[in-house]
């Protein structure tokens, strides 16, 4: 399976500030996506990482708030723009491959003070 | 609607014991994918287990296993012989139609706590 590497793995930050998020896997990949899991909660699908193209937001996110980028089929971006404290969460990459299950980065845990 | 229901918010289950995990699951689409995802206090998402809707057999992975009841929307996670390791956040997760690979739907977990 790939190995994914997702960088901050944690990070404190003040509101009204941004964070990049970065995934990097050591193969180049289908499909990417960005999870947010809310304290005590399960993981919700932000969006899906399009390589070239802008991604595709679920119901609830915007790009405005959530930018994201994948330049190519190995790497992606996501930004969590003018944080609050209620975007405090772990937020996942993980990795589709044709017939293969798909895979989580270790999460970044994000505190926003 | 919610689409994949776990019921079981924590359990207890005893070392060297087997546990059964419950996942029901709603869809209409004739092609979906049924996922066992293990989370410790770490945060890391751990893949278990996959079981297709086509799969005529039930998915078996080590001392995991998934008892696959189609015709109840059922897909239960059994860990057998459940060591001090296994304590962690338990996730059931579907994934939908050929148009949607890899977009997966979580249920709300269930917690496990291993005791000696």
């Amino acid at each position: 399976s790939a190995v994914i590497s997702q960088k901050p793995s944690r990070d404190i930050c003040q509101r009204g500030t941004s964070l990049t998020i970065q995934c990097q896997v050591d193969s180049q990949v289908t499909m990417m996506f960005w999870y947010r899991q809310q304290p005590g909660q399960s993981l919700t699908l932000i969006a899906t990482a399009n390589q070239g193209s802008e991604a595709t937001y679920e119901s609830g996110f915007v790009i405005d708030k959530f930018p994201i980028s994948r330049p190519n089929l190995t790497f992606s971006t996501l930004t969590v723009s003018n944080m609050s404290p209620e975007d405090s969460s772990i937020y996942l990459c993980s990795v589709h491959n044709g017939s293969q299950p798909q895979h989580f980065g270790d999460g970044t845990r994000l505190s926003i003070l | 609607a919610q689409k994949i229901t776990q019921t079981q918010p924590g359990m207890f289950v005893q070392e060297k014991e087997a546990v059964t995990l419950d996942c029901t699951y709603d869809t209409s689409d004739p092609s979906y994918g049924l996922f066992w995802y293990k989370q410790p206090s770490s945060g890391e998402m751990i893949f278990l287990i996959y079981q297709g809707s086509y799969d005529q057999q039930n998915a078996t992975e080590g001392r995991y296993s998934l008892n696959f009841q189609k015709a109840r929307k059922s897909a239960n996670l059994v860990i057998s012989a459940s060591q001090l390791g296994d304590s962690a956040m338990y996730f059931c997760a579907m994934r939908e139609g050929r148009g949607s690979w890899g977009k997966l739907q979580f249920g709300a977990g269930t917690q496990v706590v291993v005791t000696p």
